[in-house]
Order: C-alpha cells, then sequence, then structure tokens
C-alpha cells in the first residue's frame, strides 16, 4: 500500500490479556517508531529500529512491553499482561531517512482499550 | 517533565483570518521543530517544519517562526480555511536523539 498501514484498527483486552499489534511501514523505509497516544495527549516515543536493528527502546513503559522488526520490514509491538493504564492509541511511523525525524509518516493506529 | 508545551488546548478563528498556534519548549539541545496536523481516526501528518539555523520557514499558506532565545514558536496560518481545522501537534528533537517530542496538541477550529 501507498502509506503506513496498523491492524487490528481496534482492540479491546481483559486486564491480564497479551496483545500484539502489528505495523506496516511504507515499502523501502528503514526507520520504524512506535508511540503511544494516551486520550487528550501527545504522542509519546516508545522505540525506534533502523531496519531490523532496534536502536532506542527507552521509552518503553515496562518490561512487560517488547517490539521487533525481524526482517526490516512489518514491526510488531507486543504487550504482556495489559493494564488498564496501556488503554491507548499505539502509533506506528516509518521514514525513508536514517539521520533525522523529518517526515515521518504515521499509520491511523490501534486503539487498545484494555477493562 | 513536559518539554514541549502548547498552552492552548482550543483554538477558533473565522475562515480568512489568521490562526496563530504557539509552543514553548524548554530543552535547549532541541535544533529541530516540526507541526503536526491530525484529523480524528487518522495518525499525524507532517505540516512544516524549521532548523534551529532558522527563525522563518514559510510553506504556502504556512509559516513557522522560531524564537530560540524565547524558547518558543508558533505556526500562522494565512488564509485560515475550514478544512484546516484538526489537532496541531508541535514537535522537537535533537541531533543526538532518534526521537520527537510532542507537546499535548492545539484543537483548531476554523469556523465557515
Amino acid at each position: 500500500g501507498a502509506g503506513v498501514s496498523q491492524s487490528p484498527r481496534y482492540k479491546v483486552a481483559k486486564r491480564g490479556q497479551d496483545v500484539a499489534l502489528r505495523c506496516d511501514p511504507i515499502s523501502g523505509h528503514v526507520s520504524l517508531f512506535w508511540y503511544q497516544q494516551a486520550l487528550g495527549q501527545g504522542p509519546e516515543f516508545l522505540t525506534y529500529f533502523q531496519n531490523e536493528a532496534q536502536l532506542d527502546k527507552s521509552g518503553l513503559p515496562s518490561d512487560r512491553f517488547f517490539a521487533e522488526r525481524p526482517e526490516g520490514s512489518v514491526s510488531t509491538l507486543k504487550i504482556q499482561r495489559t493494564q488498564q493504564e496501556d488503554s491507548a492509541v499505539y502509533l506506528c511511523a516509518s521514514s525513508s531517512s536514517q539521520i533525522t525525524n523529518e517526515k515521518l509518516f504515521f499509520g491511523s493506529g490501534t486503539q487498545l482499550s484494555v477493562l | 517533565d513536559q518539554q514541549v508545551k502548547q498552552n492552548s488546548p482550543s483554538l477558533s478563528v473565522q475562515e480568512g483570518r489568521i490562526s496563530i498556534l504557539n509552543c514553548d519548549y524548554t530543552n535547549s539541545m532541541f535544533d529541530y521543530f516540526l507541526w503536526y496536523k491530525k484529523y480524528p481516526a487518522e495518525g499525524p501528518t507532517f505540516l512544516i517544519s524549521i532548523s534551529s539555523i532558522k527563525d522563518k520557514n514559510e510553506d504556502g499558506r504556512f509559516t513557522v517562526f522560531l524564537n530560540k532565545s524565547a524558547k518558543h514558536l508558533s505556526l500562522h496560518i494565512v488564509p485560515s480555511q475550514p478544512g484546516d481545522s484538526a489537532v496541531y501537534f508541535c514537535a522537537a528533537s535533537s541531533a543526538s536523539g532518534s526521537r520527537l517530542t510532542f507537546g499535548e496538541g492545539t484543537q483548531l477550529t476554523v469556523n465557515p
């Protein structure tokens, strides 16, 4: 496709469940980012990949959060033992640049609701 | 610790008039600034950016001004159009970092 694709669009989980969120970046984009956006707030950085290498994971809020990009294209964000405070929109973004954050292309996000 | 702040949650202007959205930052290491626009149920889309070596960047109806001494930037939209109604996010990055730091966003409503 032409843009960043994320699935599922909506996810409802019971507290304690594990969830997996998928991101298909724009073809050929080497940089991939995950952001978390709580209601009424701006996106907050979670993690960054350059190709298959996870270069920065300092924004992951706990060890329940895990991200991978094994072949340098599709990425999965996994949240184990979900908690209510994990409820947010999870945004994936990609970029052709390895140097700057200019012109990140964002997907529409996955809205996660933990009950 | 909110390093990028947008103090106005909302702004309402008449079609054809100027919209001015403001953003303040605290981290002096930030050297690149961006504005993103977000419609409901969509991801943010890049609008315009400015490097710290400049104080102004213009692209059509959109102009971003940077005042480094005040750690303040603003986005001017002239003339405003109803299709500009969206949430606008200010974001900043540093040369040494890989992340964007976003403000909380300002909901702009342009009334016909």
